[in-house]
């Protein structure tokens, strides 16, 4: 049985670039949620999907949208990266509102 | 957004000996999540707590679901070197919210 498991695994970008990142969730689970992790802090919300919808979302600017397929797994994409968007990118996969189980992250560096 | 107080910042024990953790906040929160981080992973989920008073164990770890439900406690009794980590509680206001995370407690265990 599958974990939740993310792409890539480290990425470098620079100012202005556009990033795609990518989510598999654990088998059976049909929620994707995205955090920001900046170094030596906790991770941050950024939104949820659940049924192809983003249900939830924190205080992150619109340059920030994600996508859900049918299959249950997940996008984040980035737009206008600013230096301040490097950070690892974790998604946490979980059936509905229930406990939330993570991937091993994208790190994402922006020069 | 909701703000998560981990105390402490942390800690410098030796093997054998008992850790103690916890996490407050000025809301009432529904679910209590413990996860431990190893550098450059994801957090992986430790303990699950979802009535008040609830007390759950896995292992050497003992987590409790403050009655205020305000707070929770994790407790590692003794440690061992694989122990070093991050720890992070997390917390849910209410099904199909988002879950706020704590800055985290960083543990360090000396043979």
């Amino acid at each position: 049985d599958a974990g939740v498991t993310q792409s890539p695994t480290h990425l470098i970008k620079t100012r202005g670039q556009q990033v795609t990142l990518r989510c598999s969730p654990k088998s059976g689970h049909d929620t994707v949620s995205w955090y920001q992790q900046a170094l030596g802090q906790g991770p941050q919300f950024i939104f949820q999907y659940y049924e192809e919808e983003e249900r939830q979302r924190g205080n992150f600017p619109d340059r920030f949208s994600g996508h859900q397929f049918p299959n249950y797994s997940s996008e984040l994409n980035v737009n206008a990266l600013l230096l301040g968007d490097s950070a690892l990118y974790l998604c946490a996969s979980s059936l509905g509102a229930d406990t939330q189980y993570f991937g091993p992250g994208t790190r994402l560096t922006v020069l | 957004g909701q703000q998560l107080n981990q105390s402490p910042q942390s800690m410098f024990i030796q093997e054998g000996e008992d850790v103690s953790m916890n996490c407050t906040s000025s809301s009432i929160f529904n679910t209590w999540l413990w996860y431990k981080q190893d550098p450059g992973e994801g957090p992986v989920l430790l303990i699950a707590l979802y009535k008040a008073g609830e007390l759950t164990s896995n292992g050497r770890l003992t987590a409790q679901f403050g009655i205020t439900r305000k707070d929770s406690f994790l407790n590692i009794s003794a440690s061992i070197p694989s122990d070093v980590g991050i720890y992070f509680c997390a917390g849910q206001l209410n099904n199909f919210n988002k879950f706020y995370f704590g800055s985290g407690t960083k543990l360090n265990v000396k043979p």
